[in-house]
């Protein structure tokens, strides 16, 4: 089974700061990789993904993410943190390339706090 | 388009009740999957199902049972409740191996 590490479950920021949320995977096998947001009461929203092609993966809100395998890592960062990034964001990654059962593994969460 | 929707939102059970938390889709998603949330634990897989008909445990699947009689409906069934439940609970779906999309959740409470 796959295994992904969170750094730092509350990360706090001030308003037009970088924002960088780290996620390490134990996969040996590149995987597909996902980070996913969670505002306040509500679902998981894709913020973007690696499949495959450019390591460097751009995604919804000026996020942004880079897949390197040397690292087995997946850092996600944003150049200047808005009042609205305010929210829990996952890292998960899929089983294997090649399974056809789709199940995610998913970090614990990191809890972004936006200071005005 | 709907997306995932998820019923009831919210419920309040005491310990031995039992009840059964809806997930449809209107994507033809053949994938489907039910998650719990716990504080600082990130989700975790109770059940999924790879098509109608079939399912299958995750990793924390005991006190739970499902369903999928429907390609568009996965039902996760409670069958005596216990507080160790109380939890928020999340419906996926998707197609294969790619990104799963999510309902809104459902916020229940054993008491």
């Amino acid at each position: 089974a796959q295994s992904v590490t969170q750094l730092g479950s509350h990360v706090s920021v001030s308003e037009g700061a970088l924002v960088l949320l780290r996620c390490n995977y134990s996969s040996s096998v590149p995987p597909y990789l996902f980070w996913y947001v969670q505002y306040p009461n509500q679902g998981l929203q894709l913020l973007l993904k690696y499949t495959t092609g450019a390591t460097l993966v751009k995604g919804i809100n000026g996020f942004e993410a880079e897949f390197k395998k040397s690292e087995t890592s997946f850092h996600l960062t944003k150049p200047s943190a808005h009042m609205s990034d305010a929210a829990e964001y996952f890292c998960a990654v899929s089983e294997e390339r090649g399974s056809t059962l789709g199940r995610l593994y998913f970090g614990r969460g990191t809890q972004l706090t936006v200071w005005p | 388009n709907a997306g995932v929707t998820q019923t009831p939102k919210f419920r309040v059970l005491k310990t031995g009740q039992s009840m059964t938390l809806l997930c449809a889709q209107d994507m033809n998603h053949e994938y489907m999957y039910w998650y719990r949330q716990d504080p600082g634990m990130g989700l975790r897989l109770i059940h999924y199902s790879v098509g109608e008909g079939t399912t299958a445990k995750g990793e924390v699947p005991d006190g739970y049972n499902v369903s999928r009689l429907k390609k568009q409906n996965f039902l996760l069934g409670l069958e005596s409740a216990a507080p160790s439940q109380t939890s928020v609970y999340f419906c996926a779906s998707s197609y294969r191996s790619n990104e799963q999309f999510f309902g809104p959740g459902t916020r229940l409470t054993v008491l």
